[in-house]
């Protein structure tokens, strides 16, 4: 069955930088795009960015140059990079896949990321 | 930005009543609408795409209308396992973007 999973920190200190792995299976990354999407605790949801099956990248221009979506498709896995953290960058962060329906049909659990000064 | 914004952010609801919650959108967003649930601690789960489409599993009691800039969802007769929170989700333009949530409650 389709599963997403995402691994990383639980903490990440001011300033430094937040790697995240989701790790997919019961599909094929070639075939479904998979998103980034991050929620502060408390809060609502915001789009990060998109990688999609042909290997290319979308971001929200609001984190600037600061994120950075890659894949591994031997592995199944989609990686998201983000530098420069802030304490507002502190916030759960989920994979989702996008597609076959025009829409977010499955998501990891989320991990939740403190940034800590 | 395309800006998503939810009303009412708080509901309260009886089991049985008919519920309706509002996304406006401040352009048009060509009907490109879905709407999400989330339980506390939860991923969000799929509910409607494209303004009134089910996504397979969901219960008939939802369903989503709109056009333009106005979109509404409704559960027709509310049921305990319906409580949580709402969010809309626009794709139609760059970045893409998420209303801020109305959170129901079950009286």
């Amino acid at each position: 069955q389709v599963q997403l999973k995402e691994t990383g920190p639980d903490l990440v200190q001011l300033t430094q930088t937040l790697s995240i792995t989701c790790t997919v299976s019961g599909f094929s990354l070639t075939t479904y795009n998979v998103h980034w999407v991050r929620q502060p605790p408390g809060k609502g949801l915001e789009w990060m960015g998109a990688m999609w099956n042909g290997g290319g990248t979308d971001y929200n221009s609001a984190f600037k140059s600061r994120l950075s979506i890659s894949r591994d498709t031997s592995k199944s896995q989609v990686f998201l990079k983000m530098n420069s953290l802030q304490t507002d960058d502190t916030a759960k962060y989920f994979c989702a896949r996008h597609g076959p329906i025009p829409s977010f049909d499955y998501w990891g659990q989320g991990v939740m990321v403190t940034v800590s000064s | 930005d395309i800006q998503m914004t939810q009303s009412p952010s708080l509901l309260s609801a009886s089991v049985g009543d008919r519920v309706t919650i509002n996304c406006k959108a401040s352009q048009n967003i060509n009907k490109y609408l879905n709407w999400y649930q989330q339980k506390l601690g939860e991923a969000p789960k799929l509910l409607i795409y494209n303004t009134n489409n089910l996504q397979t599993g969901i219960p008939s009691r939802f369903s989503g209308s709109g056009s333009g800039t106005d979109y509404t969802l409704t559960i027709s007769s509310l049921q305990p396992e319906d409580f949580g929170t709402y969010f809309c989700f626009q794709h139609n333009s760059w970045p893409l973007t998420f209303g801020s949530g109305t959170k129901l409650e079950i009286k």
